[in-house]
């Protein structure tokens, strides 16, 4: 089968860090993304692995271990803004851009 | 400005009945999506088309049908024989992706679907 498995829930203050872990199982794998969803909104996409290491943009940073089929989204500086749900999606095949998502994690930002 | 555009935003259905749910894309992408998402959850994949006239099983396709007559439009019908439709339909699209680059998917607002 597949799975992306994901905490259902981070609580965390303003000006705090988090990170989101994600550890996934699926058959094809060609990289990991982060999307943001507000309450009732579109997703929107926040970053992409296909290779091991870290990328940073700006506040939000993303890491991908393939040996051992997991990634992280750390978020830096937190926000009142940044309560959202964060979903992590494993695109499993070289020629589409078809994914597969995590349930997602709801993040809680208190002031 | 370019985006998606989903209609509509909300839809009620009565048992037994199809109905439509409309999108359309001016980013000029090649591939379109169709996602539900209940409540709490993540998202699945019910159809995806990476060219014109012609389109794929997702994960879920029981009960939905769509068709990609342009490349621009992407319509997605829900039929009587999906026996649970009340959900959040996301309609993304992406440009055409080049292996392990991958490709920013966009998401259009939403259609939220209930059955009466």
């Amino acid at each position: 089968g597949q799975s992306l498995e994901q905490p259902s829930e981070v609580t965390a203050v303003e000006g705090a860090i988090v990170q989101i872990n994600c550890t996934y199982q699926t058959s094809g794998f060609y990289g990991l993304s982060w999307y943001q969803q507000h309450d009732g909104g579109a997703p929107t996409f926040l970053s992409y692995n296909a290779l091991d290491g870290l990328e940073e943009t700006g506040r939000f940073s993303s890491f991908l271990s393939r040996s051992d089929s997991y990634g992280y989204l750390l978020l830096q500086e937190l926000q009142m803004k940044d309560s959202a749900s964060y979903f992590c999606a494993v695109k499993k095949s070289y020629n589409t851009d078809k994914l597969i998502f995590g349930t997602g994690t709801r993040l809680q930002v208190f002031p | 400005d370019g985006g998606i555009t989903q209609s509509p935003k909300y839809l009620f259905r009565k048992e037994g009945q199809n109905v439509t749910l409309s999108c359309e894309q001016n980013l000029n992408h090649d591939a379109m999506y169709w996602y539900r998402q209940d409540p709490g959850q993540g998202l699945r994949l019910i159809y995806y088309s990476q060219i014109v006239n012609d389109f794929q099983k997702g994960d879920i396709a029981e009960g939905y049908s769509v068709s990609r007559e342009k490349k621009e439009s992407f319509p997605l019908t829900v039929t009587s024989a999906q026996k649970n439709p009340t959900a959040f339909y996301l309609c993304a699209s992406s440009g055409t992706s080049s292996g392990v680059s991958g490709n920013t998917i966009y998401f259009g607002e939403g259609s939220w679907l209930t059955v009466v």
